[in-house]
């Protein structure tokens, strides 16, 4: 099984409909982020939590919200989904003793 | 304002040549440098970091990248590809991920065809 498990995989929505991703870890880290990759952009953050107390936004926040329901989980929730809020989005976490992020396999949303 | 400029947004390269992927970046602090490989319907993996020290840094799968600073570079590197090396790449910095976390601004990527 994989550490860091997005679900869904693959979501296509409408815009103005409510849409969560979820992330999970058996990775046992404290810190946890929301990454978002557009073609040509690379990935952006848009939240980052480095406990369960502690939520930040990161550069592209507007139109997201997070909920750090556990040391292991870390959800992202669009409240009214509009079109360019289409991309892929990669959950990942870190360790307070290393440098590496690492990623989930990612969750591609499609909003109509 | 923090940047990571990756001045290729495709490479291809003949199996068993040498590889440069070049990364650019401004920041204002001390960087911490990372490069990623992410295969297609995959998460990004490290292939290697610059914190401090030497400023060739060694990774995996036979990757290597020099820090210059007086360039504000962090080119990667591989002296032969493999067919299974193609996929996309990207540069990043950031701050001290320990104490900061890792909050990193990341280049558009490059992306790394192989030919046989």
């Amino acid at each position: 099984d994989a550490d860091v498990t997005q679900t869904p995989r693959n979501r296509i929505t409408k815009t103005g409909k409510r849409i969560m991703l979820e992330c999970s870890q058996t990775k046992g880290h404290d810190r946890m982020y929301w990454y978002r990759q557009d073609p040509g952009l690379g990935l952006q953050l848009i939240y980052y939590s480095f406990d369960v107390k502690d939520i930040n936004k990161g550069e592209i926040s507007d139109g997201y919200s997070v909920s750090r329901q556990a040391q292991a989980k870390f959800s992202l929730s669009l409240e009214s989904a509009i079109p360019n809020q289409t991309a892929l989005y990669f959950c990942a976490t870190s360790g307070r003793h290393t440098g590496e992020l690492f990623f989930g396999e990612g969750s591609r949303l499609t909003v109509l | 304002a923090q940047s990571v400029t990756q001045p290729d947004i495709h490479i291809t390269v003949s199996e068993g040549a040498s590889l440069e992927l070049r990364c650019n970046y401004s920041y204002g602090a001390t960087p911490y440098l990372f490069w990623y490989v992410q295969s297609p319907g995959q998460g990004l993996q490290l292939l290697l970091k610059y914190f401090s020290g030497d400023t060739l840094v060694q990774g995996i799968k036979g990757f290597e990248a020099e820090f210059k600073r007086s360039q504000s570079s962090f080119n990667l590197r591989k002296p032969s590809v493999h067919w299974s090396d193609a996929a996309e790449y990207f540069c990043a910095v950031g701050d001290n991920p320990m104490e900061y976390g890792n909050k990193l601004v990341f280049g558009a990527g490059t992306i790394l065809r192989v030919k046989s």
